[in-house]
């Protein structure tokens, strides 16, 4: 079946500093979705992505969609503490709704 | 918009016994689904709900889990006897048609 793929499991990092992550899909996606989650919260939609190579901004964060749509990224510019959660990446492949989630990346931020 | 209401938020149980957990979904949306979140890990698939139809239950342990929609609405997910690896939060998300989804808080569960 279709597997996700996410790394770094755990990124620390001083508060200033980028962030990224990094999602693999084994098979072809029709869209992939990045989700995040605070401590002892439920996963929150950010943004989905569709085509390839679409690249998407919000404030501080950037989201890549690889040109072949089996990877991506999220990449966040000059952490702040608000920013501390873990962040999943979930792939579509195929005509029904069904999402593979990753592993996520904890991102834990010194002040 | 109201959120997905999940019951209960924590329950604790012995091995062998049964659990139910109940999800309400926001109005109008059509699918919904449970996931299953083991600590550090993202949330897997157990059962997808189009209305009150079962959508893909592929990775439902179906010997020991059982989940219901019944008009459509609301949604119950059992577990009947619990094994101590089913500890974890239990996640009901929906959706409405091409919306992303949206969670509720999750009940977590620990079996002793």
């Amino acid at each position: 079946g279709q597997q996700v793929m996410q790394i770094p499991q755990y990124q620390h990092v001083q508060e200033g500093e980028d962030f990224t992550t990094y999602c693999n899909s084994s098979t072809t996606l029709s869209n992939i979705q990045w989700y995040k989650q605070r401590p002892g919260g439920h996963p929150v939609f950010l943004i989905q992505l569709v085509k390839s190579g679409e690249v998407k901004k919000q404030k501080r964060l950037t989201f890549q969609f690889g040109e072949a749509k089996k990877n991506s990224s999220l990449h966040i510019t000059a952490t702040q503490t608000t920013d501390v959660g873990t962040y999943f990446c979930a792939g579509r492949a195929g005509s029904n709704y069904k999402l593979t989630f990753g592993k996520g990346t904890l991102l834990t931020v010194n002040p | 918009e109201a959120g997905v209401a999940q019951s209960p938020r924590y329950k604790i149980i012995e091995k062998r016994q049964s659990v139910a957990f109940w999800c309400n979904p926001i109005s109008g949306h059509a699918t919904l689904y449970w996931y299953q979140q083991i600590l550090g890990q993202g949330p897997k698939l157990l059962i997808q709900f189009q209305n009150n139809g079962v959508v893909d239950d592929s990775q439902l342990p179906k010997d020991r889990f059982s989940a219901e929609r019944l008009k459509g609405v609301d949604s119950t997910l059992k577990i009947q006897p619990a094994k101590l690896e089913d500890s974890a939060v239990y996640l009901c998300a929906t959706r409405s048609y091409n919306s992303p989804l949206h969670f509720g808080n999750g009940t977590r569960l620990t079996v002793t």
